[in-house]
């Protein structure tokens, strides 16, 4: 079956230290990959995808590589900002239906000043 | 503002209670999804939409739970008889038409959710 496993939280950093967060999946086929954030009291928000084995995604100064040989999606920022506290969801797109997403359970992330 | 808007934020309901739950998705998405999440978990799916076919619907719908998308516009989720066990936070997102080829336009964006609260 599909399924995705983050690491667990909370991740706790000061400003400016350098963020990885943990992501693994298991699926049948190839899926498309993507970390989504959740910030306090609002929705999912996409933050970046990668659609294909060694894909980069990028934004906002994030960055996660499609790695197929482990199996891994993990999500860094070489500086971490204040407004970055957040959840972080790790996805991915079910092979054989692109429409059906499998999420992780989620990443706290909290950054001090 | 043309994100995904859901209606209300917050519903306190006593159980036994029938709620009804609206989401109204991007304009031009065809693709509408349905989600349950609960606290420190990630969202799970129950649901989605091309237009207006219901065309997956996750063992999490039990028969208490209905999904309209009457005119593949807006969509209304329907829970009847609710229970405890339904409190959570229910996520609607829509969509394009994914394109299996290229992996583009599977994109799923999200509105800010309704806090269900069972009683």
């Amino acid at each position: 079956g599909n399924s995705v496993t983050q690491m667990e939280g909370p991740v706790t950093l000061s400003e400016e230290a350098f963020l990885t967060i943990n992501c693994t999946y298991t699926a049948t086929g190839y899926p498309s990959l993507f970390w989504y954030v959740q910030y306090p009291g609002e929705g999912l928000q996409l933050l970046l995808k990668a659609t294909k084995a060694d894909d980069k995604g990028s934004n906002k100064g994030f960055e996660a590589t499609y790695r197929k040989e482990t199996t891994s999606f993990h999500l860094e920022k070489g500086s971490v900002q204040v407004s970055d506290s957040a959840v972080y969801f790790c996805a991915l797109s079910d092979p054989g239906n692109f429409n059906k997403f499998y999420f992780g359970s989620g990443t706290k992330l909290n950054v001090k000043p | 503002d043309t994100g995904v808007s859901q209606d209300p934020r917050h519903k306190i309901t006593k159980r036994g209670q029938n709620v009804t739950f609206r989401c109204d998705p991007i304009s031009e998405h065809n693709r509408l999804y349905w989600y349950r999440q609960t606290l420190g978990q990630g969202p799970e799916f129950l649901t989605y939409f091309q237009n207006e076919a219901q065309l997956e619907k996750s063992r999490l719908l039990s028969d208490r739970f209905s999904a309209e998308r009457p005119k593949g516009s807006f969509s209304t989720l329907e829970i009847q008889r609710t229970e405890q066990g339904d409190s959570a936070m229910y996520l609607c997102a829509s969509s394009l038409a994914a394109q299996r080829t290229s992996g583009r336009g599977n994109e799923q964006f999200f509105g800010p959710g309704t806090r269900l609260t069972v009683l």
